[in-house]
């Protein structure tokens, strides 16, 4: 079936420190691929897209690049900050009139001084 | 631009109390909306779907329905609550041509 794997929690990283966080799909077709970050107490915001092999979704400092051949949308950022401690939710749209989305389990992510 | 909104922000409600959650979007028309519940440090579960006034479609039967009256308005009851319900409930919205969702600030539920 349908479904996005990412990499399992937490994740406790210095500041300064790089990052992935790991994030395969199964689909089929070319889904639209995300990155959603939720800070605490908040609903979630869209950090990053991508809509087609191997564009590159960027910002704030993260990227994600969506690859077509390992089905893999991997998040990455070279230097984190204290403020980007949060949940990370990769995500792959179902490709229905709907619009729907199906969602990963989430990443937190703790950054320390 | 397009705003989402949710109240109330919290909520603690008694077990076999009615609930509910409304949900309103601003700046857009005929947008798909969403019911997600957030269990604590888990992740998202979709609960309702409505690509249009009335017509609702339920991921998960449970103990839970929504309601649309309106175009923007996306509406969580429950008529006697359990414990399980207990959670962050997240509305979010599409538009009819993308799957990009947007979040609203979402609602904090405590049955007790």
């Amino acid at each position: 079936g349908n479904s996005v794997t990412q990499m399992e929690g937490p994740v406790t990283l210095s500041e300064e420190a790089f990052l992935t966080i790991n994030c395969t799909y199964t689909a089929t077709g070319y889904p639209s691929l995300f990155w959603y970050v939720q800070y605490p107490g908040e609903g979630l915001q869209l950090l990053l897209k991508a809509t087609k092999a191997d564009d590159k979704g960027s910002n704030k400092g993260f990227e994600a690049t969506y690859r077509k051949e390992t089905t893999s949308f991997h998040l990455e950022k070279g230097s984190v900050q204290v403020s980007d401690s949060a949940v990370y939710f990769c995500a792959r749209g179902d490709n229905t009139n709907a619009g729907k989305s199906t969602f990963g389990d989430g990443t937190t992510l703790t950054v320390k001084p | 631009s397009q705003t989402i909104h949710q109240w109330p922000a919290t909520l603690v409600q008694p077990v076999g109390s009615p609930l509910s959650l409304e949900c309103t979007v601003e700046g857009t028309s005929n947008p798909n909306l969403y019911w997600y519940r957030q269990a604590a440090g888990r992740g998202l579960q979709l609960l309702f779907y409505s690509v249009g006034i009335g017509q609702i479609s339920s991921e998960v039967p449970q103990n839970l329905s929504a309601s649309r009256p309106q175009d923007r308005q996306f509406i969580l009851s429950s008529k006697k609550l359990l414990l399980s319900d207990s959670g962050f409930y997240l509305c979010a919205w599409t538009g009819q041509r993308t799957d990009t969702q947007y979040f609203g600030p979402g609602t904090r539920l405590t049955v007790l």
